[in-house]
């Protein structure tokens, strides 16, 4: 069974960093890419890039102005987002999620709280 | 980029009822058009990808079915535990999009 197991809750200051992670189980973590998607409070879903855990190959959509970092550690079966330079608009669910057609999982989301 | 317009954004609704939603991309795509549901504090669960082909488990009364720039998501018989908010997806092209949620409400 296909399983994504994302890691807790955090509460961060302006300004600083969080990192969040995603562990798989269930299938071979190198043959699918790793999405990530967020969701600010009361708002829709936003993709945010994809890293394949293969080779390291990152794509990033276009608005996250160099604060976002995906990497993937495939001797832990784990990607990571790295969020840097936080502030308050970056409060939200962040999902971790395969997102590949016909082959769509998706972590429990990890709620990231930025406040002073 | 490939835009996904969906509507309406809120469906008020009785259970029993007959539920349509769109999706209509920005350029035509290929079939590779999810649609999700949504329930409050949950993450996204596929109900329908390559625009028409119903996951595992998901019950018949959700279809879906489009090609092109248009395509159309249908719960033919509301259910109680339909009301939620529902996401189209393209996975045709980067950067992947979504459409902008639609909330299915009690009437």
């Amino acid at each position: 069974e296909v399983h994504l197991e994302q890691s807790g809750s955090e509460v961060k200051k302006p300004g600083s960093t969080v990192k969040i992670s995603c562990k798989i189980s269930g299938y071979t973590f190198t043959a699918h890419y790793m999405h990530w998607v967020r969701q600010a409070p009361g708002k829709g879903l936003e993709w945010l890039g994809l890293v394949d855990p293969e080779d390291g190959k990152t794509i990033y959509a276009g608005n996250l102005q160099d604060t976002v970092t995906f990497t993937a550690d495939t001797s832990a079966d784990t990607a990571y987002l790295h969020l840097s330079s936080l502030k308050s608009g970056d409060t939200a669910i962040y999902y971790c999620a395969t997102l590949e057609r016909m082959f769509d999982f998706w972590g429990q989301g990890t709620l990231v709280t930025v406040s002073s | 980029d490939i835009q996904l317009t969906q509507s309406p954004s809120v469906v008020s609704a009785s259970v029993g009822d007959r539920v349509t939603i769109t999706c209509r991309a920005s350029q035509p795509m290929s079939i590779w058009l999810t649609w999700y549901q949504q329930k409050p504090g949950k993450a996204p669960k596929v109900l329908i990808s390559a625009a028409s082909s119903l996951e595992n488990g998901v019950p018949s009364r959700f279809s879906g079915s489009g090609s092109g720039t248009d395509f159309t998501f249908t719960i033919s018989s509301l259910q109680p535990e339909d009301f939620a908010t529902y996401y189209c997806h393209q996975a045709n092209s980067f950067p992947r999009t979504f459409g902008q949620g639609t909330r299915v409400e009690s009437k």
